[in-house]
């Protein structure tokens, strides 16, 4: 069974600073690997996504993420914050013959302060 | 055009009462799925249509049923609510045939049992 680990439940950073979100998943096959981004009371919007290829993936908003097979890893970075990326982040993973299942984090709330 | 709608975003009730929260989307894709996200923000998947057939059906109490017309909507019929079914409920689809392109959310419908 797959799942997935989130290391920081909740990340303070000062605004212009770098984050970086970490996690960690667990499969014994080949997995496709996600990070949401949910605004407060709103839904999910995708950041980006790891299908296969490079391991440095780039997504919205200036975040990129980096795919390490050997400590399976996917973890999500910033280079400088801004106060708009306060929100709650979310890795995912899902492999095609799970029917997209897709099996989230517990979730990383990232505060941006000024 | 909103890619996947949910209706209602709010629905208040009373314990007991059965209730429906409607979904559609217009993206053309094949898969639909329903996500519940508890007050900790934990997403767990529900139910997974694929092309009107149920393919994903997690450990969820008979009192929800889910239903899909046509592969553009999916439904979410609640009998005898409880408290504990107090939760933003996601509505979310995907092309599970093809290229993974990841889920699109709906914007969640936030159900409060009193």
């Amino acid at each position: 069974a797959q799942s997935v680990t989130q290391l920081d439940s909740q990340v303070p950073v000062f605004e212009e600073a770098p984050v970086e979100l970490r996690c960690n998943y667990s499969s014994s096959v080949s997995v496709y690997l996600f990070w949401y981004v949910q605004y407060p009371n709103q839904g999910l919007q995708l950041l980006l996504k790891y299908l296969s290829g490079s391991t440095l993936v780039k997504g919205i908003n200036g975040f990129e993420a980096e795919f390490n097979k050997s400590q399976t890893s996917f973890h999500l970075r910033k280079p400088s914050v801004h106060i708009s990326d306060t929100a709650e982040y979310f890795c995912a993973v899902t492999f095609k013959a799970a029917g997209n299942k897709l099996t989230f984090g517990g979730g990383t709330r990232v505060l941006v302060k000024p | 055009d909103t890619a996947v709608s949910q209706t209602p975003k709010y629905l208040v009730t009373q314990m007991g009462n059965d209730k429906s929260i409607k979904c559609e989307q217009n993206l053309g894709h094949d898969t639909m799925y329903w996500y519940k996200q508890d007050s900790k923000k934990f997403l767990k998947i529900m139910f997974s249509y694929n092309n009107k057939e149920l393919i994903i059906n997690e450990t969820v109490p008979n009192r929800f049923s889910p239903k899909s017309p046509d592969k553009a909507h999916l439904n979410l019929h609640i009998n005898s609510l409880e408290l504990g079914d107090s939760a933003v409920y996601f509505c979310a689809s995907s092309q599970v045939n093809g290229t993974v392109y990841g889920y699109t959310f709906g914007s969640g419908t936030r159900l409060t049992v009193v």
